[in-house]
């Protein structure tokens, strides 16, 4: 079967920094997708890895071990709108996607 | 309409009666999907479609049903509601190019079936 593994829930200091974990079995591999949701509101696409190593964007980035069947997610300089779920979504050998339940994080000040 | 819109917002529906929930693109993108999102779980595919003209099923597609007319609309329909549908539903759509598949999602539909 398909699956895709994240902590359930995380919590953080406001200005620190925080690593999601995503680790994943699926039928083919064409890409992962992390995407944030905030409470009530639609998933956004915040990154997409296909090859094996980091991609940065600004305060997040996101890293791909396909050999491991793994990502995560680095945020840094945490701001308290980074409060939000963070999902894990791999492309698979049909090219849908198969999410994983989220992570909700959970910034202190 | 900037992006996808769904209707209605919210919803609340009696067991066993039929309700159709709207989905509209302006994007022109070629694929569009279905997902119902409930606690504790990831987004379930229910259906998809990858062109117009064309729908396959999804993960969880049973007392679902889906038309794609034209490339903007995707209507999926609940023909006999039961309270296990009871979900929060979001409308997607991306431009399939290869293997990417960035998808785009609309607000959501809150559906309460009692």
């Amino acid at each position: 079967g398909q699956n895709i593994d994240q902590p359930t829930e995380m919590t953080a200091t406001e200005g620190a920094i925080v690593q999601i974990n995503c680790t994943y079995q699926t039928s083919g591999f064409n890409g992962l997708f992390w995407y944030q949701q905030h409470a009530g509101e639609a998933p956004t696409f915040l990154s997409y890895n296909v090859l094996d190593g980091l991609e940065e964007k600004g305060r997040f980035s996101s890293f791909l071990s396909r050999s491991k069947g793994y990502s995560y997610l680095l945020l840094k300089e945490l701001q308290m709108k980074d409060s939000a779920s963070y999902l894990c979504a791999v492309t698979d050998s049909n090219y849908q996607l198969i999410w994983g339940a989220g992570t909700k994080l959970i910034i202190k000040p | 309409i900037a992006g996808i819109t769904q209707a209605p917002t919210s919803q609340i529906l009696a067991a066993g009666r039929r309700m159709t929930l709207r989905c509209t693109q302006d994007m022109r993108h070629n694929a569009m999907y279905w997902y119902r999102q409930d606690l504790g779980l990831g987004l379930r595919l229910i259906h998809y479609s990858n062109t117009a003209g064309t729908t396959g099923k999804g993960e969880v597609p049973d007392g679902y049903s889906v038309s794609r007319a034209n490339t903007d609309d995707f209507p999926l329909t609940l023909a006999s509601a039961v309270p296990s549908q009871t979900s929060v539903y979001f409308c997607a759509s991306s431009q399939r190019e290869g293997s990417y598949n960035e998808q785009f999602f609309g607000p959501g539909t809150r559906l309460t079936v009692l």
